[in-house]
């Protein structure tokens, strides 16, 4: 079946630091993919996504590039701000006809601090 | 535009009891799907409604089931509640069934 596996938390970060969230997938087609965010309190945003191998997702300064030969698709941003700060949550859909549901990671809690 | 809206925000039921869960979709949403997301991990699929039929379940049991209402808003009912059924129960509907989610803010359910 299915699954997603995101890099354990917490990660606190500097503001202005790098950050880095990495994600693998196991699909049996060829998915899409997703990363979710959720701050204190909310229900989840979509940040970005892509659909194809070698697309690059792109939001708010995040990016993520989908890897089919690594089954990949992390999140990066160059600097990050305290409003950063939430748990983010990456993603797949099957391509497959009547594929309905996303399949998601465990979630990692970013912190950042000024 | 109205977002998803759940109701309630938050709610304490006794283990046994049954439990009903709202949801009203984005407006010119048809489809709506519901997710079980416990504490300290990601969300996990219920199951989904598109015009009003169910189109598509997750592993979870019977006593999890739903309805879909003209006006595509939605309810999620819990039957027998068990003390692992304490999580943060999300909504999220689209505009058809393969388009981008928009979740609510979820319901807090506490089983005791």
């Amino acid at each position: 079946g299915n699954s997603v596996t995101q890099m354990e938390g917490p990660v606190t970060l500097s503001e202005e630091a790098f950050l880095t969230i990495n994600c693998t997938y196991t699909a049996t087609g060829y998915p899409s993919l997703f990363w979710y965010v959720q701050y204190p309190g909310e229900g989840l945003q979509l940040l970005l996504k892509a659909t194809k191998a070698d697309d690059k997702g792109s939001n708010k300064g995040f990016e993520a590039t989908y890897r089919k030969e690594t089954t990949s698709f992390h999140l990066e941003k160059g600097s990050v701000q305290v409003s950063d700060s939430a748990v983010y949550f990456c993603a797949l859909k099957d391509s497959g006809a009547g594929s309905y549901q996303l399949t998601f990671g465990k979630g990692t809690k970013l912190s950042v601090i000024p | 535009e109205t977002g998803v809206t759940q109701s309630p925000t938050h709610l304490i039921k006794t283990r046994g009891q049954q439990v009903t869960l709202r949801c009203s979709s984005q407006s010119g949403h048809n489809t709506v799907s519901w997710y079980q997301q416990a504490l300290g991990q990601g969300p996990q699929f219920i199951f989904q409604y598109y015009r009003e039929e169910e189109n598509g379940r997750g592993n979870f049991p019977p006593r999890f089931s739903g309805l879909q209402f003209p006006n595509y808003s939605s309810e999620l009912n819990v039957n027998a509640l068990e003390l692992d059924d304490s999580a943060l129960y999300l909504c999220a509907s689209s505009l058809e069934l393969n388009s981008p989610l928009h979740f609510g803010n979820g319901t807090r359910l506490t089983v005791t």
